[in-house]
């Protein structure tokens, strides 16, 4: 079965300090994965994804990913947090035209 | 560019009420789907299409029927309403990149 695993309900940050948001997935064949952000009472937006190629995406806002194909992970970075990066994040796979997201991590950047 | 839009944003049912919720794109995509975001359980694909004339099952399909009988709309029919279907309802339409765009959300409330 098909499945995407965000360990940490919750990450809390100091703004300007670096983070991390873990991602695992069980996927059969090769996977497409992407990040999602969804601020309050919004839908998601898209933030990187990664199809092949360079382990390291890079996407909005700053924010980049690294695919781990060993580890099947796919862990979201930003060398720099901001208050504003607040919000929900979900990690999400593709295999055969159906998407599978975990289950969301919310993500406090103090000032 | 309207991207992609729902109504209603806010629907409160009656158990065994029917009702369907609208989701339209303008941006030419040929795959949209239907999810319900659970506090805790992320969001779950429930139906989906690749395509006028063509729609499948996601992962928690009972109890939703969709069509699509043009590119641009894909409506979920909710045929008798339980309390369990109580949720937040997102359409989304992916471009030819995987990336999904996602509406802005319905909140639905079975009593």
């Amino acid at each position: 079965a098909q499945s995407v695993a965000q360990p940490e309900d919750q990450v809390n940050v100091a703004e300007g300090n670096p983070l991390t948001v873990k991602c695992t997935y069980s996927v059969s064949g090769n996977p497409y994965l992407f990040w999602y952000v969804q601020y309050p009472n919004r839908g998601l937006q898209f933030l990187l994804k990664y199809i092949t190629g360079d382990n390291l995406v890079k996407g909005s806002y700053g924010f980049e990913a690294e695919f781990n194909k060993s580890q099947t992970s796919f862990h979201l970075k930003k060398p720099s947090a901001l208050v504003s990066d607040s919000a929900l994040y979900f990690c999400a796979v593709t295999s055969f035209n159906k998407f599978y997201f975990g289950s969301g991590t919310k993500l406090n950047v103090k000032p | 560019n309207a991207g992609v839009t729902q109504t209603p944003k806010f629907q409160v049912l009656k158990t065994g009420q029917s009702m369907t919720l609208q989701c339209a794109q303008d941006m030419n995509h040929e795959y949209m789907s239907w999810y319900r975001q659970d506090p805790g359980m992320g969001l779950r694909l429930i139906h989906y299409s690749v395509g006028a004339g063509i729609t499948d099952q996601g992962e928690v399909p009972n109890g939703y029927n969709v069509s699509r009988s043009t590119t641009e709309d894909f409506p979920l029919r909710l045929l008798s309403a339980a309390p369990s279907q109580t949720s937040v309802y997102f359409c989304a339409s992916r471009s030819g990149d995987a990336r999904q765009y996602f509406g802005p959300g319905t909140r639905l409330t079975v009593l």
